[in-house]
Parts: structure tokens; C-alpha cells; sequence
């Protein structure tokens, strides 16, 4: 079975640029999670997906970031523009419906705002 | 105070020692326990959970849950450096069919040969 995937793995962007995120989920997985992790620590949810409608983006910051989930299947994350603390890696997780709480992560993508 | 508590470190131990790792969390609606092992520039991958109190057991390592103390352990028996990583505990209430994960800030534990 493939995992999450997710592109590009590392971006370096300057402040004021915008950046776009990449990950398709594992197949059959109707539930579509975008963490934010800051170094040293935990993820924090920004959006939660199940299929193409969106559950939870209490912690999105909505002038800035925005997401889709194009056909309850791929996602992408867009931040514009992006600030000196959006400097973090962005990880994608997947999961399926009502089958728990386990949470399969993506490798993340790994971004540097200068 | 945060939601979930997790001690930093960093943590230090030789191969073949024991070590315990904690988390606290102040949420009593959370009923998932759960702890994440995550690799150097590796996306985190789930080690084992829990549901509501009491201990799970699997090879080498145990999760152990008390509500009563909102307080919960993964120990790690006989300790490998391929088992240096950070750790990551994540907890979560049920609403529905949709768990929302509430991550502590990672332990990082280095195990020396």
C-alpha cells in the first residue's frame, strides 16, 4: 500500500512570496488532515478535510493560508504571502472514515521563508 | 496551560536501558491516547494507542494511561539506537467520526551503542 505523498519536499521562498503545497492521500482514505510543525514542535492542525468539505479550520490562519481538496482526493495547500514564521514543515496525514483515530503522516515538506 | 504537556529533553541513554517517556494533559474530554515516533526529516508514524485507561503492550514497548492523574507513559524495554528518535504523544476526544489529534512538543531520545 503507498503511503501519503507529498511535494515538494523542500522550498525556500523569500517573505512576500507565495509557495503551494502538494499531497495525495492514501488511496480510499476519506479524511485529509494539514499540520503546520514549528522546530522543536508538536504538529498543529490547520484543516481538516472529510471527502471535499472541509470539518475544522478553526486554526487556519484564513488571510494567508488557504486550502482544496480537489475530487475528495488530492489537496493542496497555499500560503500568500508568506511570513518569516511560516518558516516550518507542512505535513499532510490521511486517514479512514470512522475507523479510529490513527493518522498516517506524508514525509512533509520542509519550508524556509527568507 | 497547554492542553498537553510532553517534557522536551533532550534524552540520553545507552543501549539496552529503559526509558520512560510522560506527557500530561489538562483536556478530560480526550479518550485516545496515543504516541508517534518520527525520524529525522521522516513524517510521524504512529507507535501504538490507547483507549481510555489502562496499559497496551507490544514487543518492546508499553503505553500506560491514567485519567485520574491525566497522565500518560510509553516505556521502551531494552533500548536500541535504531530507536532514537523523537516522541511525539497526541490525544484525542471522539466527535463523531472525526478525531482531532492534540500533539505534545516531542521528546527527543538518542540511544548510544
Amino acid at each position: 500500500e503507498a503511503g501519503v505523498a507529498q511535494s515538494p519536499r523542500y522550498k525556500i521562498i523569500e517573505k512576500r512570496q507565495s509557495v503551494a503545497f502538494w499531497c495525495n492521500p492514501i488511496s480510499g482514505h476519506a479524511t485529509l488532515y494539514w499540520y503546520q510543525q514549528i522546530l522543536g514542535q508538536g504538529p498543529k492542525l490547520l484543516i481538516q478535510f472529510q471527502n471535499n468539505g472541509v470539518v475544522d479550520d478553526s486554526q487556519l490562519p484564513k488571510d494567508r493560508f488557504s486550502a482544496e481538496r480537489l475530487k475528495g482526493v488530492d489537496s493542496t495547500l497555499k500560503i500568500q504571502p508568506a511570513k518569516l514564521e511560516d518558516s516550518a514543515v507542512y505535513l499532510c496525514a490521511s486517514s479512514l472514515e470512522a475507523a479510529g483515530p490513527e493518522q498516517f503522516f506524508g514525509p512533509g515538506t520542509r519550508l524556509t521563508v527568507l | 496551560q497547554k492542553e498537553v504537556e510532553q517534557d522536551p529533553g533532550p534524552l540520553s541513554v545507552p543501549e539496552g536501558a529503559i526509558v520512560s517517556l510522560n506527557c500530561t494533559y489538562s483536556n478530560s474530554a480526550f479518550q485516545y491516547f496515543m504516541w508517534y515516533r518520527q525520524y529525522s526529516r521522516k513524517g510521524p508514524e504512529l507507535l501504538m494507542y490507547t483507549y481510555s485507561s489502562g496499559n497496551k503492550e507490544d514487543g518492546r514497548f508499553t503505553a500506560q494511561v491514567d485519567k485520574s492523574s491525566k497522565y500518560i507513559s510509553l516505556f521502551i524495554r531494552d533500548s536500541q539506537p535504531s530507536d532514537s528518535a523523537t516522541y511525539l504523544c497526541a490525544m484525542s476526544s471522539i466527535g463523531g467520526s472525526n478525531y482531532k489529534l492534540t500533539f505534545g512538543k516531542g521528546t527527543l531520545l538518542t540511544v548510544n551503542p
